[in-house]
């Protein structure tokens, strides 16, 4: 009963570092999100994954990528890392839409970039 | 576009008091509303979900939610309050049909003392 799987679980960069956040989950689900979380912000949305295949820009975009690999995996790749993306990260996963289904979370990623 | 407001930081409560976390949302047809609890360096967890149906919605911990419609308010309230109870919690909206993209709120600390 892993559901949603994060790895790294910490990482700290230097500006300018690429990275790969990768995220698996193992429920089936077909819908797959990436957030960011900040204080005093809440939760962000980046990037999602509708279905496999897909992906759309979220609500804080710049600067990430993101690839829907299969419909497990969701990765989000920082190519230019900035201090301003010193965040901590969520994979979420979610049933189809349409049925009012809430996500399942991973346990984050805290990314520090000096 | 869909929008959730938290207007309160913090709600310090005593433990065994009655609590009560606000969140007023705005979608422009029915709405899909969550409530999330996040525990220091978890993921965040499902506490319950209005869809559709009784306006008072119950959830897991002894935690209970009330729709109101006219109000567009979706508060979440527990009778008597535990120290664990203590943690940041987070309201979610997303509009029926519109996709599964939940948009969250910024977040309600809740302090629980004895």
């Amino acid at each position: 009963n892993a559901g949603v799987t994060q790895t790294p679980k910490f990482q700290v960069l230097k500006t300018g570092q690429s990275m790969t956040l990768q995220c698996a989950q193992d429920m089936n689900h077909n819908s797959m999100y990436w957030y960011r979380q900040d204080p005093g912000m809440g939760l962000r949305l980046i990037y999602y994954s509708a279905s496999e295949g897909t992906t759309d820009k979220g609500e804080v975009p710049n600067g990430y990528n993101v690839s829907r690999l299969n419909k497990r995996e969701f990765s989000l790749r920082l190519e230019s890392a900035a201090p301003s993306q010193t965040s901590v990260y969520f994979c979420a996963s979610s049933e189809v839409e349409g049925r009012g289904y809430g996500y399942t979370f991973g346990s984050g990623t805290r990314l520090t970039v000096v | 576009a869909q929008s959730v407001a938290q207007p309160e930081d913090q709600v310090n409560v005593a433990e065994g008091n009655p609590l009560t976390v606000k969140c007023t949302y705005s979608v422009s047809g029915n709405p899909y509303l969550f409530w999330y609890v996040q525990y220091p360096n978890r993921g965040l967890q499902f506490l319950l979900k209005y869809i559709t149906g009784d306006n008072l919605v119950k959830g897991s911990y002894g935690f209970e939610a009330e729709f109101n419609k006219s109000q567009t308010s979706f508060h979440l309230k527990k009778p008597s309050a535990l120290v664990s109870d203590s943690a940041l919690y987070f309201c979610a909206v997303r509009e029926a049909g519109g996709g599964n993209k939940l948009t969250f709120g910024t977040g309600t600390q809740l302090k629980v003392e004895l």
